[in-house]
C-alpha cells in the first residue's frame, strides 16, 4: 500500500509570494491534516480535512488555507510569504475513525527568500 | 507554558542501552497518546499509540501513560544505532487527529 505522497519535495520562493502544496493520503483514507514544523515551534497544526469539509483549524492566521477535492488529495496554501513561513511542511493522512492514527508524508521543505 | 513538555536533549547511549524518554502535560483533557520517531528529512513515523492510561509494549518498545500525573513514557530496550533519530511525543482530546507535540527528544546511540 502507497504511503502518503507530499508535492514538491522542495521550494524556494520570496517574500510576497503564493505557493501551493499537495497531499495525496494514504488510498482508502479520507482525513488529511496539515502541520507546520520548525525549529523554534516544532510541529503546529494547521487545519484538518474530511469529505471535502474543513473540520478543525489550528492557530495560524488567514494566509494559511487548503482544500480537498472528491478523490481525498489535499492541497495548502499559504499567501504572501513572510521569513518566518519557511518550515517543513507536513501533511497526515487518517482513516475513517477519528480515533484511528494519522501516517505523516515525508513534507515539503519550504524556504521564503 | 507549553501544553506539552518533552527534554530536548541531546541524549547519548550506547549500543543495548535502555532509552527512557518522557513527556508531561497540562492539558487533562488529552486522551490519546503517540510517540513518533522522525529521522533527518523525514516525516514523522508512528511508534506507538495509546488511548488513556497504561502500558503498550510492542517488541522493543514500551509505552506508559499516567493520567492522574500528566506524564508519558517511552522506553527503547537494547537500543541500537538504528534508533538514532528524534523522538516526538503527541497528544489529542476527542479525536487522534488534532495533535500537539512536544518539542521532540534527540537521540544517539553510539555503536
Amino acid at each position: 500500500k502507497a504511503g502518503v505522497t507530499q508535492t514538491p519535495r522542495y521550494l524556494i520562493k520570496t517574500r510576497g509570494q503564493q505557493v501551493t502544496l499537495s497531499c495525496s493520503p494514504i488510498s482508502g483514507h479520507r482525513s488529511v491534516s496539515w502541520y507546520q514544523q520548525t525549529p523554534g515551534q516544532g510541529l503546529q497544526f494547521l487545519f484538518e480535512y474530511f469529505s471535502e469539509t474543513q473540520r478543525n483549524k489550528g492557530n495560524f492566521p488567514g494566509r494559511f488555507s487548503g482544500r480537498q477535492f472528491s478523490n481525498s488529495r489535499s492541497e495548502m496554501n499559504v499567501s504572501t510569504l513572510e521569513l518566518g513561513d519557511s518550515a517543513l511542511y507536513l501533511c497526515a493522512s487518517g482513516a475513517r475513525d477519528p480515533t484511528d492514527t494519522q501516517y505523516f508524508g515525508p513534507g515539503t521543505r519550504l524556504t521564503v527568500l | 507554558q507549553k501544553e506539552v513538555e518533552q527534554d530536548p536533549g541531546p541524549l547519548s547511549v550506547p549500543e543495548g542501552a535502555i532509552v527512557s524518554l518522557n513527556c508531561t502535560y497540562s492539558n487533562s483533557a488529552f486522551q490519546y497518546f503517540m510517540w513518533y520517531r522522525q529521522y533527518s528529512r523525514k516525516g514523522p513515523e508512528l511508534l506507538m499509540y495509546t488511548y488513556s492510561s497504561g502500558n503498550k509494549e510492542d517488541g522493543r518498545f514500551t509505552a506508559q501513560v499516567d493520567k492522574s500525573s500528566k506524564y508519558i513514557s517511552l522506553f527503547i530496550r537494547d537500543s541500537q544505532p538504528s534508533d538514532s533519530a528524534t523522538y516526538l511525543c503527541a497528544m489529542s482530546e476527542g479525536s487522534a487527529r488534532q495533535l500537539t507535540f512536544g518539542s521532540g527528544t534527540q537521540l544517539t546511540v553510539l555503536p
